[in-house]
């Protein structure tokens, strides 16, 4: 079946510091990538859609320079939290729906869980 | 703007009991509705997906069923097993919007 990957699965930094999430779909190409954001025993909230070979589209309320994104190819991409605080601690999940933006199902990654100190 | 709400936000059952979880939708004007499974520190894994047009979903013990125009989906697991603990997900897709909109999770705990 599709798989999505994200690296790394765990990241803590200091305050102050960029954190690069990769998301990857494995055995499927994604022209379109959603990056969400978990708090705990909250619903996933989604952050921002990411297209292949254009700027991606935010959620209102997100940041985009502080949340870049970056979909450098049809296998990958990669969101990078800038200049890193304590509330952006939190768990960060890409999904990628196989067969083009609009196809039924969804593949999640893993996750990651980012820790600012 | 869709707002999805699940019911209870928590529950234990016994083994063997059957689950009964609920998920209500404001906007009636679904594409479709998927159940996800998600276990602590972990990405979701789909379990079931229920287009509009569609009644109902089944997959061995995982039943999902659609009630469009009450705004209503209920996932019930039978015969529950401990392997079952985890926080299951409820998220709709609406026409014209490529996003899934996402309730708050039922965690679930299945006592041995």
């Amino acid at each position: 079946g599709a798989v999505v990957s994200q690296h790394p699965s765990r990241v803590i930094c200091k305050s102050g510091t960029s954190v690069k999430i990769e998301c990857r779909s494995l055995d499927f190409q994604a022209t379109t990538m959603f990056w969400y954001r978990q708090f705990p025993k909250q619903s996933l909230m989604l952050m921002a859609t990411s297209n292949e070979g254009s700027k991606a589209t935010y959620e209102q309320g997100v940041e985009k320079d502080k949340f870049l994104i970056n979909h450098a190819s049809l296998t990958l991409s990669t969101l990078t939290v800038t200049s890193a605080h304590p509330e952006d601690s939190s768990f960060y999940i890409c999904s990628a729906p196989r067969g083009g933006a609009s196809t039924d199902t969804q593949y999640f990654g893993p996750g990651t869980r980012l820790t600012v100190l | 703007k869709q707002e999805v709400t699940q019911i209870p936000a928590a529950l234990s059952v016994p083994e063997g009991e059957n689950l009964v979880l609920n998920c209500s939708f404001t906007d009636s004007a679904i594409y479709n509705l998927q159940w996800f499974r998600q276990d602590p520190g972990k990405g979701l894994t789909s379990l079931l997906l229920i287009q509009s047009s569609q009644r109902e979903q089944t997959s061995g013990r995982l039943n999902a069923s659609l009630d469009k125009s009450s705004g209503r989906s209920t996932l019930y697991i039978a015969a529950s097993q401990p392997g079952d603990s985890a926080t299951y997900l409820c998220a709709v897709k609406s026409y014209g919007n490529n996003r899934l909109a996402f309730g708050k999770g039922n965690q679930v705990v299945v006592i041995p």
